[in-house]
């Protein structure tokens, strides 16, 4: 199993501000997953990131709004740019057990955000 | 394109009985399926995963079935109790592609 941290646990934002959502996993991981879940609804993925390359974005997410990092292979970080108050969702990020792809999945707690 | 339900938002049960959710899809040939509990204000928690080649997977008081034909799953709550109440998602993923989430039933067991 692996055990992910995310900072900030919330945060509410001014509309048109950016913010950085962190994640921690405590094992080395190829790759990682963020998520969206805005208010009683399903997760979206948002993107993978990758080690080492460009994250790859699903349909409707861009890498100008949600800017992925991936220094290495324990780490990664999310970007909500420019934020407005559709953006206000928890976000979550998420590892494969087998660090190869998507089997059973570990996610993090989540990011609560809201915008104003 | 590819679309997910499940049963109902909500479903009530009262203690004891067998929780049966429903997880059907559309316009998706899945390898894996997988159910996850979500409690509120947490990241969802994995708890079975089944291949198309499996008809059945158990764990505990959880079974999970998968009908490639019906395009299916039931993931059934035996004896359930009160702390089982959370939402179950169910998610959907071809080989070496990420997983797709459904809607989510929030299941309350009542005492």
């Amino acid at each position: 199993s692996a055990v992910i941290s995310q900072k900030p646990s919330r945060d509410i934002c001014q509309r048109g501000t950016s913010l950085t959502i962190q994640c921690q996993v405590d094992s080395q991981v190829t790759m990682m997953f963020w998520y969206r879940q805005q208010p009683g609804q399903s997760l979206t993925l948002i993107a993978t990131a990758n080690q080492g390359s460009e994250a790859t974005y699903e349909s409707g997410f861009v890498i100008d709004k949600f800017p992925i990092s991936r220094p290495n292979l324990t780490f990664s970080t999310l970007t909500v740019s420019n934020m407005s108050p559709e953006d206000s969702s928890i976000y979550l990020c998420s590892v494969g057990s087998s660090g190869r792809g998507p089997d059973e999945q570990f996610f993090g707690p989540g990011t609560r955000l809201t915008v104003l | 394109s590819q679309k997910i339900e499940q049963n109902s938002e909500a479903l009530n049960i009262q203690e004891g009985k067998t929780a049966t959710l429903t997880c059907n899809y559309t316009n998706y040939s899945p390898a894996y399926l997988q159910w996850y509990r979500q409690d509120p204000g947490r990241g969802p928690v994995f708890l079975l995963l089944i291949r198309e080649n499996e008809k059945e997977k158990r764990k505990e008081r959880l079974k999970v079935t998968f009908d490639t034909t019906l395009k299916q799953s039931l993931f059934h709550i035996t004896a359930s109790q009160p702390a089982d109440s959370a939402t179950y998602l169910c998610a959907l993923s071809n080989y070496g592609q990420n997983f797709v989430f459904g809607p989510g039933t929030r299941l309350s067991v009542l005492p």
